[in-house]
């Protein structure tokens, strides 16, 4: 299956707000509300941030929100702080009980 | 405190064949999916494939299919991830992923990776 849609950078001021879109088909984004984002460093393990498309696991800044409309997901980040400078990646449980990612946003905070 | 650690990476040739493991600990592992995600070096987050608490259902992607075969011992809260025929193209760091799928569906807790390199 292919590779959901993300934008390949984004980047934004410190204290600024960004959004980072994931964007798949009726057969797994617009099908299910199965979307998580992960965070991932240089050189480090992805760590999960949203999951069922707007839930923050325990531990995870309110700074991060998520939502959905249709076929497309969106990660926004409020109050950018320098530690958010990372790779960003959206998943979405498919229509085949499958998984699928985003190919990955770069967010840095100038 | 979960904990997640591959294991089993390396150097193999194309078309030889190499058995990654995932040792957890901290949470009920028979009760749990887990899941195989891979990153070739410089690239994004690649899904290869899921199995279920008993080892009863799996998939994978298509990628893996035909190649590939998860597996687990939940005598020995142990996963692994059978590859053959590997190309060059499968060269990247493994991680297995704990895998939350009641009421939902995320990878909530990540080993630190294995990296398996195929290239002669």
């Amino acid at each position: 299956q292919s590779a959901l849609t993300q934008p390949a950078s984004v980047s934004g001021s410190p204290g600024q707000s960004i959004t980072i879109s994931c964007t798949g088909t009726s057969s797994d984004v617009g099908a299910y509300n199965y979307v998580s984002w992960y965070q991932q460093h240089p050189g480090k393990a992805p760590k999960l941030m949203i999951y069922n498309v707007s839930n923050r696991p325990s531990g995870v800044s309110n700074r991060f929100s998520g939502s959905k409309s249709g076929n497309t997901a969106s990660l926004t980040i409020s109050g950018l702080q320098a530690e958010d400078e990372a790779d960003y990646y959206c998943n979405s449980y498919t229509s085949s009980s499958t998984s699928v990612f985003g190919a990955g946003t770069k967010v840095t905070v100038l | 405190e979960v904990q997640l650690l591959e294991s089993g990476g390396g150097l193999v040739q194309p078309g030889g064949s190499q058995r990654l493991s995932c040792a957890a600990s901290g949470f009920s592992f028979s009760t749990h999916h887990m899941t195989w995600v891979r990153q070739a070096p410089g690239k994004g987050l690649e899904w290869v494939s899921i199995i279920s608490g008993n080892g009863g259902i799996t998939h994978y992607a298509d990628s893996a299919k035909g190649r590939f075969s998860v597996s687990r011992d939940n005598s020995k809260n142990t996963l692994y991830l059978q590859m053959n025929s590997l190309r060059a193209e499968d060269t990247a760091v493994y991680y297995c992923a704990k895998t939350w799928v009641s009421g939902g569906y995320c990878f909530d807790y990540w080993g630190q990776g294995t990296l398996v390199t195929v290239s002669s």
